[in-house]
This record gives structure tokens, C-alpha cells and sequence, in this order.
């Protein structure tokens, strides 16, 4: 069983630039969600993608956007970055027929923002 | 809107001794889910133990337990014959208890305890 894969793994861009993070859910989920973790706090929901729509947003301005794709892999674009969008992005994947409430986590894309 | 809250920034434990790390939350659901996540230096979160609220017996998880306090809105965890590999950031997450399929499925995370383990 594959597990949650999420690239790239570190990356630095400078201010008013746009990135791509991308994530691979783990093998048989359909449901991806998207945090930040700024570093020494706590991860803060962004939203969550389910059969290629989001279903669920925090609160995150506009110029956070995702997509989801057929195979349940997952996008997340941020546009016009600033210096606060330096964060860990973490993605997790988990099956919604199944009501658990587990989410399976990958290692996270580390942005710096200069 | 839900809060989870951990007020311990740091916590240290001798190898082999029993740690307890505190988490409160604020909800006004009756039914949700609560974890403790732990994320090493590697980065990833890693389950350690769920509780469901409409469970009255605490979660256990090999050394890992909960005390779980619905009244009193306080969920611990205590870390017993700690080890090494303890030694990690650790969070406290509140999920509501949505059945619907496809849902949000927002975790609610506190400010996070370092944990360490001294040999």
C-alpha cells in the first residue's frame, strides 16, 4: 500500500511569485486536504478536495486555490506569494466511505518565501 | 467554531518514566472525534491514538492512553516506559462526527508539545 507522496519537498521562491505543490493520496482514498504549519504552530486547515471539487475551505484568501484529479491526486496553488505564505504544507488523503475520521499525512512541502 | 488548546510548549521525560501531555478543547457538538498526532523531525504526521466522544472507555494504544474528560473538555495522553523514539512534536485534533459521505473533514490541531526524551 502506497502511501501519501507530496512534492516538491522543499522549495524557495521570492514575493508575489506562484508555486504548485503537488500530492499523491494514499492507495485507495478519494478525499485530499491541504494544511499549513507555520513554523512552532499547530497545522491550519486550507480546504479539502473531494471527486475533483473543494468541499471544504478554511480560511485562506482566494489566491489559495487547488485541484483534484481522476486518480484522487491533488494540486495546491498559491498565487501572488507573500512572506507569511512561508510554511510546511501538508497534505492528507482519506477514504470518505469510510467515517473513521483518520487522515493519512505526507512529509510535507517546505516553502520559503524571500 | 472549535478550539483546541495545549499549554504545554515542552515537556521532557526520562527514558523508561511516564510522561502526560494536556490538551483542552472548546465545541459545542456532542459527537466528534479526538487524536493525538505525533510528527518527528522527518516531518510526517503520524497517528498515535483516536477517541471517539460517544465512547466512555479511554483509547489505548499499546503504551499510549488517553484520559479522556467529555464534562470537563480535557483529553491527555500519557506515554508510559517512554523511549527514545518518543521524542517528537506532538498534537492534539478535534474532528467533528460527520457520517455523510464526501464531508469536510477539518481537523482542528492545538499549538503542538516538543517532547523530549533524556537517555
Amino acid at each position: 500500500e502506497t502511501g501519501v507522496t507530496q512534492s516538491p519537498t522543499h522549495l524557495i521562491k521570492t514575493r508575489g511569485q506562484q508555486v504548485t505543490l503537488r500530492c499523491s493520496s494514499q492507495s485507495g482514498h478519494n478525499t485530499v486536504s491541504w494544511y499549513q504549519q507555520a513554523l512552532g504552530q499547530g497545522p491550519q486547515f486550507i480546504f479539502q478536495y473531494y471527486r475533483e471539487e473543494e468541499n471544504g475551505r478554511g480560511n485562506f484568501p482566494p489566491r489559495f486555490s487547488g485541484l483534484q484529479f481522476p486518480n484522487y491526486s491533488s494540486e495546491l496553488n498559491v498565487n501572488a506569494l507573500e512572506l507569511d505564505d512561508s510554511a510546511l504544507y501538508l497534505c492528507a488523503s482519506s477514504f470518505s466511505g469510510r467515517n473513521t475520521g483518520e487522515l493519512f499525512f505526507g512529509e510535507g512541502s517546505r516553502l520559503t518565501v524571500l | 467554531a472549535q478550539t483546541v488548546t495545549q499549554s504545554q510548549p515542552e515537556m521532557s521525560v526520562q527514558e523508561a518514566e511516564t510522561v502526560t501531555l494536556s490538551c483542552t478543547y472548546d465545541t459545542s457538538e456532542s459527537d466528534y472525534y479526538l487524536f493525538w498526532y505525533k510528527q518527528p523531525p522527518s516531518r510526517q504526521m503520524i497517528l498515535v491514538i483516536r477517541q471517539e466522544a460517544y465512547k466512555q472507555q479511554n483509547a489505548t494504544e499499546n503504551r499510549f492512553s488517553v484520559n479522556f474528560q467529555k464534562a470537563a473538555k480535557s483529553f491527555s495522553l500519557k506515554i508510559s516506559d517512554s523511549q527514545l523514539g518518543d521524542a517528537a512534536m506532538y498534537f492534539c485534533a478535534y474532528r467533528s462526527f460527520r457520517i455523510s459521505s464526501g464531508s469536510a473533514r477539518q481537523l482542528t490541531f492545538g499549538s503542538g508539545t516538543q517532547l523530549t526524551v533524556l537517555p
